[in-house]
């Protein structure tokens, strides 16, 4: 059961900017543990594509962005693309139940 | 180039075993965390385990622990995971990941995924 809370689906028209939402609480974003994103092509792996909140890998484009208030985090996708449709996890640490959570997930469509 | 190879998924029947394993190359997993990552047909990620760095340390998720043993290999430069009394909620692909990171790590590379599928 995961206990960071991510909209099942978000969709968008090529060009446009959407955001995910993803909401912990108090022994996990709340508690100061960074949050860090995945981006899962279908019928792949995970990819990392935003660490310690704000951060991309090497070879992640700019259009990706993340940030991180109480105990939500947000990650925001501009110029969406074709190539853009897949599943995004977010992922952080869980103090009270000591192990690694991850988001629901969400799929983003482009319409 | 890191890469992560991962073996040994198959169909096992309902309490039976299975072993898995990660081949690392690029880097040493002397020096960095391993772990397990698993996804159900159709569902999330979850966390299963995964071994600090020394080997020294080991951690399991509550759903896995007592029948998962996550161990390594520092000559071959692989993680194994042990999985004993399978059940059917086991079905999954488990990704091996490598750890990055300290206080709120991540998961930085992982391996393409092995298929396990627990049914009689």
């Amino acid at each position: 059961q995961s206990v960071l809370t991510q909209p099942p689906s978000v969709s968008g028209a090529p060009g446009q900017r959407v955001t995910i939402s993803c909401t912990g609480s108090s022994s996990n974003i709340g508690a100061g543990f960074a949050v860090h994103w995945y981006q899962q092509l279908p019928g792949t792996a995970p990819k990392l594509l935003i660490y310690d909140n704000t951060n991309r890998p090497s070879g992640v484009p700019d259009r990706f962005s993340g940030s991180k208030s109480g105990t939500s985090a947000s990650l925001a996708i501009s110029g969406l693309q074709a190539e853009h449709e897949a599943d995004y996890y977010c992922q952080s640490y869980d103090g009270s139940l000591s192990v690694y959570v991850f988001g629901t997930g969400t799929k983003v469509t482009v319409l | 180039e890191v890469q992560l190879v991962e073996s040994g998924g198959g169909l096992v029947q309902p309490g039976g075993s299975l072993r898995l394993s990660c081949a690392a190359s690029g880097f040493s997993i002397n020096n960095y965390a391993m772990a397990w990552v698993r996804q159900a047909p159709g569902k999330g990620l979850e966390w299963v385990s995964n071994i600090s760095g020394s080997g020294s340390s080991s951690y399991y998720a509550d759903s896995v622990k007592g029948r998962f043993t996550i161990s390594r290999d520092t000559f071959e430069n692989t993680v194994y995971l042990q999985m004993n009394s399978l059940r059917a909620e086991d079905t999954a692909v488990y990704y091996c990941a490598r750890r990055y990171g300290s206080g709120s790590p991540h998961f930085d590379y992982w391996g393409q995924g092995t298929l396990v599928t627990v049914s009689s």
